[in-house]
């Protein structure tokens, strides 16, 4: 079966920088997709991984390690607007996304 | 691009009652995707199709359940004898898959259910 574990919240404050950590276990593995989700809304896609490194997309980055089945979300200069959460998700082969229970992030002023 | 669509919003039905929700996707995507998220969880698979072939369905789906995507267009999922334990978001997601890994799911805004 497949598995994933991301911490269940994270908070920060307006301008800092956030990680969110997520560890993997799966067969067929492709890649780590990330969803953002705020509130009453539908999830979003961020980014994806298919290769080790990094993947930078504005304030926002994302890595992947195959070896260690992790990768994390990077949040730079939060802004209130990021307050949602956040999920990682496995591709895999000849099936759908599978979602982990997400991390919800908090950002003060 | 209008976007993914799913109608109704919200669902209050009875225990025991059948519903069905309906989903239309972006319009050239092929793959069609139902997913099921409770408060706190992360999106759960439930079911998807590729055009009008329904190629997975989670193991963990009740034979309750049916979905449908006749023309390989819009989606309908039904859920029979509906139980206290469905009530959920049914969120629905399309996306272009052209044989690569990079599949990217656009969602809709979903169908909440409340089963009395």
């Amino acid at each position: 079966g497949q598995s994933l574990e991301q911490p269940s919240e994270v908070t920060a404050v307006e301008g800092a920088i956030v990680q969110i950590n997520c560890t993997y276990q799966t067969s067929g593995f492709y890649g780590l997709s990330w969803y953002q989700q705020h509130d009453g809304g539908a999830p979003t896609f961020l980014s994806y991984n298919g290769l080790d490194g990094l993947e930078e997309t504005g304030r926002f980055s994302s890595f992947l390690s195959r070896s260690d089945s992790y990768g994390y979300l990077l949040l730079q200069e939060l802004q209130m607007k990021d307050s949602a959460s956040y999920f990682c998700a496995i591709n895999q082969a000849g099936t759908a996304l599978i979602f982990g229970k997400g991390t919800t992030l908090s950002v003060s002023s | 691009d209008t976007g993914v669509s799913q109608n109704p919003r919200h669902k209050i039905t009875k225990r025991g009652q059948n519903v069905t929700f309906r989903c239309d996707p972006i319009s050239e995507h092929n793959r069609l995707y139902w997913y099921r998220q409770t408060l706190g969880q992360g999106p759960e698979f439930l079911t998807y199709f590729q055009n009008e072939a329904q190629l997975e369905k989670s193991r963990l789906l009740s034979d309750r359940f049916s979905a449908e995507r006749p023309k390989g267009s819009f989606s309908t999922l039904e859920i029979q004898r509906t139980e206290q334990g469905d009530s959920a978001m049914y969120l629905c997601a399309s996306s272009l898959s052209e044989g690569g890994t990079n599949e990217k799911l656009f969602f809709g805004s979903g169908t909440q259910l409340s089963v009395l």
